[in-house]
């Protein structure tokens, strides 16, 4: 997984509840990224962070909330704002060496459903 | 807007053939593309990316094709292998751009 670390494998949210998944990396990188998978479908920007204290919204920001205090740290919340959160959720990291592009490496995602 | 897609979403090979699948995208500012494979359940792995400065780079058993005339990215894999089976993505960045922009990605079903 690249030196990036989510947990947990399977979380299960109840009405209204708000619930956080943890994305934690060594890889030094200052780019990381939170993105949303559905079945047979492909990835969606949730929201992304670029340097410490500081991150934008993604495409499908609405109902999520992100921090960013630690660089090797960005952890998601699903808030109770998200009417369908079920999905598999992936975090992501990058050097950030703009103008050069360089690859995103995941972690191995977190399965959320909803009881 | 922009976007990248891909043409087929399921792709059926038997062991040992080549496999060609296949991407386009729509930003003709473009210049970095990679392929990811993603096995069920678990985060994508890079598998080869390439440049716009080159129309063709080489890895282990695969090789990723970039024409720019015509916006299209193809991913190569020699001697396909059931492991192989897997979804693939394609994605693209622009330079001073922050994210990746993914296609929906293919289905890759290897028989033995």
């Amino acid at each position: 997984d690249g030196g990036i670390t989510q947990s947990p494998k399977y979380l299960f949210r109840k009405e209204g509840q708000n619930v956080t998944l943890s994305c934690e990396q060594n890889l030094n990188h200052d780019a990381m990224y939170w993105y949303r998978q559905d079945p047979g479908q492909g990835l969606r920007l949730i929201y992304y962070s670029q340097i410490v204290n500081d991150f934008q919204k993604g495409d499908i920001a609405e109902g999520y909330s992100v921090s960013r205090e630690k660089k090797e740290s960005f952890p998601l919340t699903v808030t109770s704002a998200q009417k369908n959160p079920t999905a598999f959720y992936l975090c992501a990291s990058r050097a950030d060496k703009r103008p050069i592009n360089e690859k995103l490496f995941f972690g191995s995602g977190t399965q959320l459903s909803v009881l | 807007g922009e976007s990248v897609g891909l043409h087929l979403p399921t792709l059926s090979v038997q062991e040992g053939d080549n496999s060609i699948i296949n991407c386009a995208y729509s930003n003709s500012a473009s210049d970095y593309f990679i392929w990811y494979k993603q096995e069920s359940g678990k985060g994508p792995q890079f598998i080869i990316d390439i440049r716009s400065n080159m129309d063709k780079r080489q890895g282990q058993r695969v090789t990723v094709l970039l024409n720019k005339t015509v916006k299209h990215l193809s991913l190569q894999i020699a001697a396909t292998q059931p492991g192989d089976s897997a979804v693939y993505f394609c994605a693209e960045n622009s330079s001073g751009y922050s994210t990746l922009t993914f296609g929906k990605g293919t289905m890759l079903l290897v028989s033995p």
